[in-house]
């Protein structure tokens, strides 16, 4: 079946520019998570949705970053005013049941690069 | 928080030799510990993957085994092939709505043919 999917793969912006990064996870699963992974560096938490909960946003590095889901499935990550040291690769990931003790399915990523 | 350290960063062996990574956490309420692998370009995949009941766990060339009470956990790849050659991450999390997997760093291993 399908996996969960990432749009755009790349992203160029000019520094200060906003840039949206979609996330469309497996169908069903009611758990999403976005990373964000620097070269050479591990995963670095971001934010979480569990349903129909309110999110946990305690990985957001600055208010210049947001996220939506929109009906339980497709999501958003949302930066505003880039800055060159968000250039990362983005990564969402879902899991079938929240909880933290489930497979999650990750997808390619978004390459982003502010210039 | 949960904190989980992975080692080494790079491990390089000959196709054919054993490779181990290792990761320690912090707390105590973790019980589930995925392991996963990058390969260039892609999102990370689980590849094994073991519970806090169960001391070890093998899926052909790769194992993996856990120590609760000293807090630590292990990969274990036999028989390297040059296709195993990718980007390995430990995490460990506790079942839970509130719970977030923790990654450890990443581990880069290159089986040299």
């Amino acid at each position: 079946g399908a996996g969960v999917s990432q749009s755009p793969s790349n992203k160029v912006t000019e520094k200060g520019k906003d840039v949206e990064l979609r996330c469309d996870p497996i169908s069903g699963h009611t758990a999403l998570y976005w990373y964000r992974q620097s070269l050479g560096q591990g995963l670095e938490f971001l934010i979480y949705f569990q349903g129909n909960s309110a999110p946990d946003k305690s990985g957001l590095p600055s208010d210049r970053f947001s996220a939506e889901r929109t009906g339980g499935s497709v999501s958003t990550l949302t930066i505003q005013r880039t800055q060159q040291e968000d250039s990362a690769v983005y990564l969402c990931a879902s899991s079938l049941w929240a909880g933290g003790s489930y497979e999650q399915y990750f997808g390619p990523g978004t390459r982003l690069t502010v210039t | 928080g949960e904190n989980v350290e992975q080692h080494p960063s790079t491990l390089s062996v000959q196709e054919g030799d054993s490779a181990v990574i290792k990761c320690t956490y912090s707390d105590s309420a973790s019980n589930y510990f995925p392991w996963y692998k990058q390969e260039l370009g892609k999102g990370p995949q689980l590849i094994i993957d073991i519970r806090s009941n169960v001391g070890e766990k093998k899926d052909q060339r790769i194992a993996v085994t856990l120590n609760k009470t000293a807090k630590h956990f292990s990969l274990h790849i036999t028989e390297t092939q040059p296709e195993d050659s990718a980007v390995y991450f430990c995490a460990a999390s506790a079942s839970g709505g509130s719970y977030i997997p923790t990654f450890g760093r990443g581990t880069s291993l290159i089986v040299h043919p």
